[in-house]
């Protein structure tokens, strides 16, 4: 069965710093999103990196995806107050459409 | 253009009623998908509906059913609810469900007295 983990699931940044988010999943999959959540509110696509090597950026954000180790980053570079919220990445695996999310990663950037 | 549309917003319900909640996805996608998410389980993939039919399932009860309209429009049942069914209900929908972005709804928040 498809797993997804993500670390850290809680941090706290100071603004300005730099940090990554990790995405881990135990299935073949060359399909990876990255949604963002605010309290209360739904989810917002970010990225869709749909092959190896894939590497996608968005202001202060940037994601990529390594489909031999499984493993797809979401860096933070100089972290602002707006970033704060809950990032989950999701993994769909081969000839399914079930898209698993990983727990979610709670980031608060403290000025 | 318009977003994904979930109705109602906010529902509560007693335990052993039933309940059905709404979800018109964007104006051309055909895909249609249905999460749970509480903060216990996290997000939990439902099922997945391509042009009315039932392409995927997640591990849930057959408590929990769905059906898609000719027009995409998808709608989620559940029967005899439990406390346990309390949580948010977000349904995605994406052009064809494979290799396309999938845009999520508001979300229905269900709470089971």
């Amino acid at each position: 069965e498809l797993k997804v983990e993500q670390n850290p699931l809680f941090l706290s940044m100071q603004e300005e710093k730099n940090y990554t988010i990790y995405c881990n999943y135990s299935t073949t999959s060359d399909r990876l999103y990255w949604y963002r959540q605010d309290p209360g509110k739904s989810l917002e696509s970010l990225f869709v990196l749909l092959s190896n090597g894939a590497v996608k950026q968005e202001g202060r954000l940037m994601a990529s995806l390594d489909t031999k180790a499984r493993l797809s980053t979401l860096h933070i570079t100089a972290a602002v107050h707006d970033l704060s919220a809950t990032y989950f990445c999701a993994v769909v695996p081969y000839n399914n459409n079930d898209m698993r999310f990983g727990a979610g990663t709670r980031l608060t950037v403290k000025p | 253009k318009a977003g994904v549309t979930q109705t109602p917003r906010y529902l509560i319900k007693t335990r052993g009623q039933q309940v059905t909640l709404s979800c018109s996805p964007i104006s051309g996608h055909r895909s249609v998908s249905w999460y749970q998410q509480t903060p216990g389980q996290g997000l939990q993939f439902l099922f997945e509906y391509f042009s009315e039919t039932q392409r995927n399932k997640g591990n849930f009860p057959g408590r929990f059913s769905g059906r898609q309209f000719s027009n995409s429009r998808s709608e989620m049942n559940v029967s005899t609810l439990e406390l346990g069914d309390s949580a948010l209900y977000l349904c995605a929908s994406s052009w064809t469900g494979s290799n396309t972005e999938a845009f999520f709804g508001q979300g229905t928040r269900l709470t089971v007295v």
